[in-house]
């Protein structure tokens, strides 16, 4: 069964740093890898989207990669802003049926 | 314009009262989801459905139950809510199945 872990599960930097998220999955064979951002009391945003066939994805100050083989998954961002606070989910779609989503990395950046 | 739509927002109701909550998807997608975020914030699929059909169920009481009357809506219906029922639920869609997944805002369920 697939499981997603994300590390760390809070962190906090100051405005203009680059930064990691991290997640992993147990299973290798995944549809795709989604990264959303959730602030609180909201929905979730979609970030990016890693189909299985993909390496990596970009948009703006953000990138993602994706290593099926060794089950991890990364979340770049760069010159973090205090707007960038929130939490950040992983999620994994198994079989292009549901997303198995990790529990998350919340962001503080301060000015 | 609202791409993923949800009734109520908030849902505040007592043990064993039967609720339902609305989904509506104006993107033009074939598959829907009901996703619930429990109290320690982690989401988990509950169903979901690809051109009014079930295609998942996860392991999930059958006093919940969905409905997609047609595929831009699909609702959840819950009967003789219990207190573990409180929580936030999500309804998402997706273009077809493995695509990106869009979600609407969700719907917090307190149960007293």
């Amino acid at each position: 069964k697939q499981e997603v872990t994300q590390i760390p599960a809070a962190l906090s930097v100051p405005e203009g740093e680059n930064l990691v998220l991290n997640c992993s999955f147990t299973d290798s064979a995944i549809y795709n890898l989604q990264w959303f951002r959730q602030d609180p009391g909201k929905g979730l945003t979609s970030l990016l989207l890693i189909q299985s066939s993909q390496r990596e994805q970009t948009s703006g100050r953000l990138n993602a990669s994706l290593d099926k083989s060794s089950g991890r998954s990364t979340l770049y961002i760069a010159a973090s802003q205090p707007g960038d606070s929130a939490t950040y989910l992983c999620a994994a779609d198994q079989a292009g049926t549901a997303l198995i989503f990790g529990k998350g990395t919340t962001l503080s950046v301060s000015s | 314009d609202t791409a993923v739509s949800q009734t109520p927002k908030y849902l505040v109701t007592q043990m064993g009262n039967d609720k339902s909550i609305k989904c509506e998807q104006n993107l033009g997608h074939d598959t829907m989801y009901w996703y619930k975020q429990d109290s320690k914030k982690f989401l988990k699929i509950m169903f979901s459905y690809n051109n009014k059909e079930l295609i998942i169920n996860e392991t999930v009481p059958n006093r919940f139950s969905p409905k997609s009357p047609d595929k831009a809506h699909l609702n959840l219906h819950i009967n003789s809510l219990e207190l573990g029922d409180s929580a936030v639920y999500f309804c998402a869609s997706s273009r077809y199945q493995g695509y990106e997944q869009y979600f609407g805002p969700g719907t917090r369920l307190t149960v007293t």
